[in-house]
């Protein structure tokens, strides 16, 4: 069973620190996402990446935000400059066409 | 932009009740995923559908295209169904609902 994998599962960080959420996705898939979901709301789209570019970027997903695939196999989400409402649980997903949609288990990030 | 509403957001039923979980979007898609979302966090997988039915053991998924509607079923539900539902309509990108919460009492 194929599976994307998410590191770290937690991360403490401090407000204004700079983090970096990594996810290594299925390997034949073609589009990479990242997901955030704020505790008691609902999942919400961050960025998607195909082809090695950013293809679609949410409204969330601003200066403070940027994605890499820096050795063709991890998949990072950096959040500059942490704030308070950045805290969530941050999710990985993979799409190929006409297959389902894998997601990793998520980190947690709280940011105090 | 594709708006994806479910109903109910809270559920709760006995053990061995049938469940209908309802998602509606106001979009055309590409497919319409069933998603499932246990305590800890982690988000499986159930259906992607686009057209017709499909069967999982005591689960069901169905769509109507022209409708822009789907539902979720389970037969025979059991505790370990607990857990909240999330269908996701699916174009370049997943578009999640708010999730439904499901509590199967013994």
């Amino acid at each position: 069973e194929p599976e994307v994998t998410q590191t770290p599962s937690h991360q403490v960080t401090q407000m204004g620190q700079e983090v970096i959420l990594r996810c290594v996705p299925i390997s034949n898939h073609l589009y990479f996402y990242w997901y955030r979901q704020i505790l008691g709301q609902k999942v919400e789209f961050l960025v998607s990446f195909y082809n090695n570019e950013i293809s679609e970027k949410s409204e969330i997903f601003d200066d403070q935000f940027s994605v890499e695939r820096p050795d063709g196999s991890n998949f990072t989400l950096k959040i500059r400059s942490t704030k308070l409402e950045d805290s969530a649980m941050y999710f990985c997903a993979t799409l190929h066409p006409n297959t389902e949609a894998f997601f990793g288990q998520g980190t947690r990030l709280t940011v105090v | 932009k594709n708006e994806v509403e479910q109903s109910p957001q809270n559920l709760t039923a006995q053990e061995g009740e049938f469940i209908t979980i309802n998602c509606s979007y106001s979009v055309g898609i590409s497919a319409l995923h069933w998603l499932q979302q246990h305590p800890g966090g982690g988000i499986v997988s159930l259906f992607m559908l686009s057209s017709g039915k499909k069967k999982h053991g005591r689960l069901i998924a169905t769509i109507n295209i022209q409708e822009k509607h789907s539902s979720l079923h389970i037969t025979a539900s059991h505790p370990r169904d607990s857990a909240v539902y999330i269908c996701a309509a699916r174009n370049e990108k997943l578009t999640f609902g708010t999730g439904t919460r499901l509590t199967i009492i013994p």
